[in-house]
């Protein structure tokens, strides 16, 4: 058990829904890391946060966005949800958010978009 | 553009041999190289990080090079067993200053 927490675990809903996964970090660490892994695409990173502030953008879409509220707990919203959203969604978290850092990963959400 | 290789997408050995995995990358000036392990359907799990100037570390029964004038790192398993069976990543720092994972070898050891 890494100690960062993913909720839900699965999740199904439709093309053009809108859903908010929820990630908490370890106790401790400063930053959340959130990555999308598919079968095509292997781990994508796609935002971090440090201490509430958005510290670094990967690949994603507009359609995404994130925020990391004051406890630290950060949540993940995806909009206008199309079938290749579907994937594993992971959440990590590192103390100083730094790169070099271990990040500790969650147990994922499972997301299928029908 | 930057690219991260790891060798052959599976990988199946007899248990108790070694494990020899790769990663190679281009166009990335990498300080240290990451390598996690990920079980399915779950999170990857840190092993072991190598800085450029190390050329070799070692925990427990896995051991980690690093030739930056290759660009390569291999990662070994020695003693192999069955529960060393996963998808192994590799993990470098991206021009996001983030870490920008390999698309993983997945390794089967038999009994």
């Amino acid at each position: 058990d890494s100690g960062v927490t993913q909720t839900p675990k699965h999740l199904i809903t439709a093309t053009g829904q809108r859903v908010t996964l929820r990630c908490s970090p370890r106790s401790g660490d400063l930053s959340v890391y959130w990555y999308q892994q598919s079968l095509d695409q292997g781990l994508q990173f796609l935002i971090q946060y440090y201490n509430g502030e958005e510290r670094a953008k990967g690949n994603i879409l507009e359609r995404f966005s994130a925020q990391q509220f004051p406890d630290l707990h950060s949540e993940l919203n995806l909009s206008s949800l199309e079938l290749g959203d579907s994937a594993l969604y992971f959440c990590a978290s590192s103390v100083g958010g730094v790169p070099e850092e271990t990040q500790y990963f969650g147990p994922g959400t499972r997301l299928l978009v029908l | 553009s930057q690219k991260i290789e790891q060798n052959s997408e599976a990988l199946n050995i007899q248990e108790g041999k070694t494990a020899t995995l790769t990663c190679n990358y281009t166009n990335y000036s990498p300080a240290y190289l990451q390598w996690y392990r990920q079980d399915p359907g779950r999170g990857p799990v840190f092993l072991l990080l190598i800085r450029e100037n190390e050329k070799e570390k070692r925990k427990e029964r896995l051991k980690v090079t690093f030739d930056t004038t290759l660009k390569q790192s291999l990662f070994h398993i020695t003693a192999s067993q069955p529960a060393d069976s996963a998808t192994y990543l590799c993990a470098l720092e991206g021009s996001a200053r983030q870490l920008t994972f390999g698309s993983g070898t997945q390794l089967t050891v038999l009994p």
